[in-house]
């Protein structure tokens, strides 16, 4: 099953504005995860928040963390053509059998259009 | 550093025919994970290793399915009878987990799988 629900599905910008994407997930975690996907391609792990930590930034990249609401966003700011491509979080939580598996929303697609 | 390689990155098989995937993680990592990944969808985590152990399996993996780690260096992940709903992207992912905190899991390009 699912956990993590990004939110918009899909989201298309002209290059140069910011773009942001939420997700949502139901079970408490240890952190949370951001991966980019190219189209048919593998993960690109983009940034960690663990759950003590509220908000992060690597680069062009801002995650929040908001526990209380099972939240967070990525923001991308100046987008860029390349930043074409699908956008995963992942919440990270022990299932009881210590294996801290990553659960996936099914992801926002974002097309950044020169 | 290499990454996490998977090998072969495309496979394509008639139904009924057993397949193979292999996966060679990041060197120093403890953890090796298996998830699959069908079209719009995001990855669903199969089960993993902490160095040679196989520790948990998801619902996913039927009985057809088969994982090792030998001397917790590189994984096969084995599908035997393959039917065309095994179709998808398995992908493999390591990570190092040390003293019960987690950390950052890194990603092989993955290996897709069609079986006609």
């Amino acid at each position: 099953s699912q956990q993590g629900e990004e939110d918009p599905q899909a989201l298309s910008i002209q290059e140069g504005e910011n773009a942001t994407m939420n997700c949502s997930y139901k079970t408490s975690i240890n952190n949370l995860q951001w991966y980019r996907q190219n189209s048919g391609r593998g993960l690109v792990h983009l940034i960690l928040i663990r759950s003590n930590e509220r908000e992060k930034h690597s680069g062009r990249l801002r995650v929040t963390l908001d526990t209380s609401k099972k939240s967070s966003s990525l923001l991308i700011t100046a987008s860029r053509a390349a930043d074409t491509a699908s956008y995963f979080c992942a919440t990270d939580a022990d299932s009881g059998a210590g294996s801290y598996q990553l659960t996936f929303g099914k992801g926002t697609k974002l097309s950044v259009i020169p | 550093d290499t990454g996490v390689s998977q090998n072969p990155r495309h496979k394509i098989t008639k139904r009924g025919q057993n397949v193979t995937f292999r996966c060679d993680p990041i060197s120093e990592h403890n953890r090796l994970y298996w998830y699959r990944q069908t079209l719009g969808q995001g990855p669903e985590f199969l089960t993993y290793f902490q160095n040679e152990a196989q520790l948990e399996k998801s619902r996913l993996l039927s009985d057809r399915f088969s994982a090792e780690r030998p001397k917790g260096s590189f994984s096969t992940l084995e599908i035997q009878r393959t039917e065309q709903g095994d179709s998808a992207m398995y992908l493999c992912a390591s990570s190092l987990v040390l003293a019960g905190t987690t950390d950052t899991q890194y990603f092989g390009p993955g290996t897709r799988l069609t079986v006609l």
